[in-house]
């Protein structure tokens, strides 16, 4: 099994600040099969970016995802006061897996 | 645009059997693999089991496979999970969850572009 490791655990920031948020894989994942998800408390996951990079539909460009191999990334380029929420990365091109998340508070 | 609606969740003693459903609507549910999902109180997200969209492959979790049962009726547009031989650690927010495409062929796993609600399972005594 493929296991993700989400680093930080809770990243503190403020509005209009940039977050990095980044997915370790256990191996090599294909970068076809990453994915980034929000959610919000009381709430369903909503999917962000599919194959590493693409915007899901409805999606703003202040979000992207990189990566390649064992590292990925997702960046919020200005947050948002909804923003705020926990991201989960996923890989689903060895079976399906979800990181631990990390939590993206209000400074 | 899509929505998933699920049912079925409630108390069940460790031990017990629950069935939850999902009806799908807004989308052509025979054309795409559909998955389960489940969230501990407090916890992450960790996938359950996925079924392709003609219902001839199968795979679960190691934490419930020989346990649970995934299924679906196409003709009816709901997706199926049976659940057997509950364990307290089975106590979760289940939800169903759409692939986002229905390619590449014969891959059972994807992204998840549309999700239900939930539907909470508590397995106690």
């Amino acid at each position: 099994e493929i296991v993700l490791t989400q680093s930080p655990g809770t990243l503190s920031l403020s509005p209009g600040e940039r977050a990095t948020l980044s997915c370790r894989a256990s191996q090599s994942v294909n970068s076809r099969y990453v994915g980034w998800y929000q959610q919000k408390p009381g709430q369903a996951p909503r999917l962000l970016i599919y194959g590493a990079s693409s915007r899901a539909t409805g999606i703003p460009d202040r979000f992207s995802g990189s990566g390649s191999g064992t590292d990925f990334t997702l960046t919020i380029s200005r947050l948002q006061p909804e923003d705020f929420a926990v991201y989960y990365c996923q890989q689903y091109g060895s079976s399906l897996t979800f990181g631990g998340g990390t939590k993206v508070e209000i400074k | 645009e899509g929505q998933l609606l699920e049912s079925g969740g409630g108390l069940v003693q460790p031990g017990g059997t629950l069935r939850l459903s999902c009806a799908a609507s807004g989308f052509t549910f025979s054309t795409y693999a559909m998955s389960w999902v489940r969230q501990a109180p407090g916890k992450g997200l960790e996938w359950v089991s996925a079924i392709s969209p003609t219902d001839d492959m199968t795979n679960y979790a190691d934490s419930v496979r020989g346990r649970f049962t995934i299924s679906r009726d196409n003709s009816k547009g709901t997706l199926y999970l049976q659940m057997d031989s509950l364990r307290a650690e089975d106590t979760a927010i289940y939800y169903c969850a759409k692939g986002d495409s229905p390619l590449p062929l014969r891959h059972l796993f994807h992204a998840f572009d549309i999700w239900g609600q939930g539907t909470k399972v508590t397995v106690s005594s």
